[in-house]
């Protein structure tokens, strides 16, 4: 069965600066791996997928996350965050066909201004 | 043109009460889920139909029973609902093998 660690539950950055949110996975055979963002009150809205291919996986609104098997990761980066930005994030794994999907416990972004 | 809905977006009941939450995809997609997300944001899945089949059931209590009437609607019905069914429930739907799901803006339970 796999699962998902995020280990920040909380991450404050100020606007501007960088963003770099922890994902870490267990799963026995090759992963897919998704970040997912959900506004307060909202539904959920995928930012990027990995399936297979090239590690480095763009995403919309200027995020990318990179796979990285030897340190089972997927973690999710921004170069300059927006106020906008501001929200949870999950990162999530699914199984060999992408089916069933193993959510992490969520990473709170807060931007500060 | 909403992708995945669901109705009811708030629902607020009694306990012992019995109710249902209805999603709808008009994606053309095979797969459809339910997920609950409690009070701590913890996501997990619940049940998943591929073109009206149960395929996924996790270990949820009998009250509660998915019914597929077509590969487009996924409803949710919950009998005698308890204090712990609070959370928001999400449906989400995908094409096929190897897609991304895609998820409703999800229903608010609370139980009082």
């Amino acid at each position: 069965a796999q699962s998902v660690t995020q280990p920040d539950i909380h991450i404050t950055v100020s606007e501007g600066a960088s963003l770099e949110l922890r994902c870490n996975y267990s799963y026995g055979a090759t992963p897919y791996l998704f970040w997912y963002v959900q506004s307060p009150g909202q539904g959920l809205q995928l930012l990027l997928k990995y399936f297979s291919g090239d590690t480095l996986v763009q995403g919309i609104k200027g995020f990318e996350a990179e796979f990285k098997r030897s340190q089972s990761s997927f973690n999710l980066r921004k170069p300059s965050v927006h106020w906008s930005d501001a929200a949870e994030y999950f990162c999530a794994v699914g199984d060999q066909y992408g089916n069933k999907l193993v959510f992490g416990a969520g990473t709170i972004l807060r931007v500060k201004s | 043109d909403t992708a995945v809905s669901q109705t009811p977006k708030y629902l607020v009941t009694q306990m012992g009460n019995d109710k249902s939450i209805k999603c709808e995809q008009n994606l053309g997609h095979d797969t459809m889920y339910w997920y609950k997300q409690d009070s701590k944001k913890f996501l997990k899945i619940m049940f998943s139909y591929n073109n009206k089949e149960l395929i996924i059931n996790e270990t949820v209590p009998n009250r509660f029973s998915p019914k597929s009437p077509d590969k487009a609607h996924l409803n949710l019905h919950i009998n005698s609902l308890e204090l712990g069914d609070s959370a928001v429930y999400f449906c989400a739907s995908r094409p096929g093998k190897q897609e991304t799901q895609y998820f409703g803006p999800g229903t608010r339970l609370l139980v009082l």
